[in-house]
């Protein structure tokens, strides 16, 4: 398996821009979650979906942010217009459903992220 | 709400033994998660624990006891290649949500 795939790794722009960050989920897990990570704030989790559902989108900071998942194999995070402050590597991570106790529930497969850098 | 609370930054010598402890308040709690992230890097899973008492795995084992919202992280016979930032994050009863605590950045020296 290729694992949670991202796209594009590095991404600079100026400040006004559209971003789009893409993932691809790991095949078979019905589960996907977009995390922003900071020196300052940590890893922050933004939006999740459970079958292509968006099901807690209270982590998106503002409405320059959109989640999108159209199938079980793709997902899009939106900026637009784009910030200096909106700097940070976002990450895109996949699971499968928790079952209950011991079931090594909401692993969490993390792709190797999208760093991106607004002027 | 939850909080999680993870000591920012530790050292530790090649060969010791280290402990990075966890503690949280949350409203609804499903399990405890510890992650490692390598500077530059994704953070990958390293152990899982829901009910109380010790998960052993290799060189590393977690520690939970839930009435007290603690954990802890231990990790033995520490290796250069161990420097990383260790990430607590408990994950929400009833649902999927997994949220991250701000990570304790490891310092293994020779």
């Amino acid at each position: 398996d290729a694992g949670v795939i991202q796209s594009p790794r590095h991404e600079v722009t100026e400040m006004g821009q559209e971003v789009t960050l893409r993932c691809k989920p790991i095949s078979g897990h019905n589960s996907l979650f977009w995390y922003r990570q900071t020196m300052m704030r940590g890893l922050e989790l933004l939006i999740y979906f459970n079958n292509n559902v968006p099901i807690d989108d209270s982590g998106m900071p503002e409405d320059r942010f959109s989640a999108k998942m159209p199938n079980a194999s793709f997902s899009t995070l939106k900026i637009q217009p784009s910030e200096p402050r909106d700097s940070a590597v976002y990450f895109c991570a996949s699971s499968l459903p928790g079952q209950g106790f011991n079931s090594g529930a909401n692993v969490l497969t993390f792709g190797a992220g999208s760093r991106l850098t607004v002027l | 709400g939850q909080n999680i609370d993870q000591p920012t930054e530790m050292t530790a010598t090649e060969g010791a033994i280290v402990q990075i402890n966890c503690t949280y308040q949350t409203s609804g709690f499903n399990g405890l998660f510890w992650y490692q992230q390598h500077a530059g890097e994704a953070p990958t899973f390293l152990s899982y624990n829901v009910l109380d008492g010790l998960e052993e795995k290799g060189r590393f084992s977690s520690f939970l006891s839930r009435s007290k919202g603690y954990s802890y992280l231990l990790l033995k016979e520490l290796q250069m290649k161990d420097s990383a930032s260790y990430l607590c994050a408990l994950s929400r009863a009833g649902g999927f949500k997994t949220i991250f605590g701000a990570g304790t950045r490891l310092f293994v020296k020779a």
